[in-house]
């Protein structure tokens, strides 16, 4: 598809576990972002890169959270040793902007994330 | 300090009137965009409207228009003739170059269209 492309759409895992998070973004977009919304909060800035480099990772949470990009294209966002408070939809945006003032994020459908 | 400000949680609208929501910024930044979005209660984030820090007028994009006061660090999004469809949470979002680009949301507003 066109679209950003996010899988899985909806994890439910216990306690411990780890947990990988993919994000296809938009063919040729160069920025590519994680976000994280708790039920019915704002979007919660995790990590961006620009190609496969991350210049801001100052908004992962802790050290069980790591994401990679490889190719300039798809990104995953590992969470290890999951908490309850992990629970959240996590949006994966890319953008043909980097590092820019223009050009609107486009949005994948998110992937919910339910710790047990 | 708090980036963007969204200070209505919620709004209420009757349907076919227009409604204001609110957003103030805060940055150093000469050069930076302003974005809002509008998430329904499906999930998906929609891009609505944009408006650069240099652009002299105030941006519209169909029922949507943004009022754009500089001096005031001010961004509001006003939606035209509300429809049923509109009811959805609304996001204003900042991005700034010397922020790397990187996008900085509101807390949101939920606005409810009633019939």
């Amino acid at each position: 598809g066109a679209g950003v492309s996010q899988s899985p759409s909806n994890k439910v895992t216990e306690k411990g576990k780890d947990v990988e998070l993919r994000c296809d973004p938009i063919s040729g977009h160069t920025a590519l972002y994680w976000y994280r919304q708790s039920l019915g909060q704002g979007l919660e800035f995790l990590i961006y890169f620009q190609g496969n480099s991350a210049p801001d990772k100052s908004g992962l949470p802790s050290d069980r959270f790591s994401a990679e990009r490889t190719g300039g294209s798809v990104s995953t966002l590992t969470i290890q040793r999951t908490q309850q408070e992990d629970s959240a939809v996590y949006l994966c945006a890319s953008s043909s902007q980097a590092g820019e003032d223009t050009g609107e994020l486009f949005f994948g459908e998110g992937s919910r994330l339910t710790v047990l | 300090a708090q980036k963007i400000t969204q200070t209505q949680p919620g709004m209420f609208v009757q349907e076919k009137e227009a409604v204001t929501l609110d957003c103030t910024y805060d940055t150093s930044d000469p050069s930076y965009g302003l974005f809002w979005y509008k998430q329904p209660s499906s999930g998906e984030m929609i891009f609505l409207i944009y408006q650069g820090s240099y652009d002299q007028q105030n941006a519209t994009e169909g029922r949507y228009s943004l009022n754009f006061q500089k001096a005031r660090k001010s961004a509001n999004l006003v939606i035209s003739a509300s429809q049923l469809g509109d009811s959805a949470m609304y996001f204003c979002a900042m991005r700034e170059p010397t922020n790397a680009g990187k996008s900085t949301f509101g807390d949101g507003t939920t606005l409810t269209v009633k019939p």
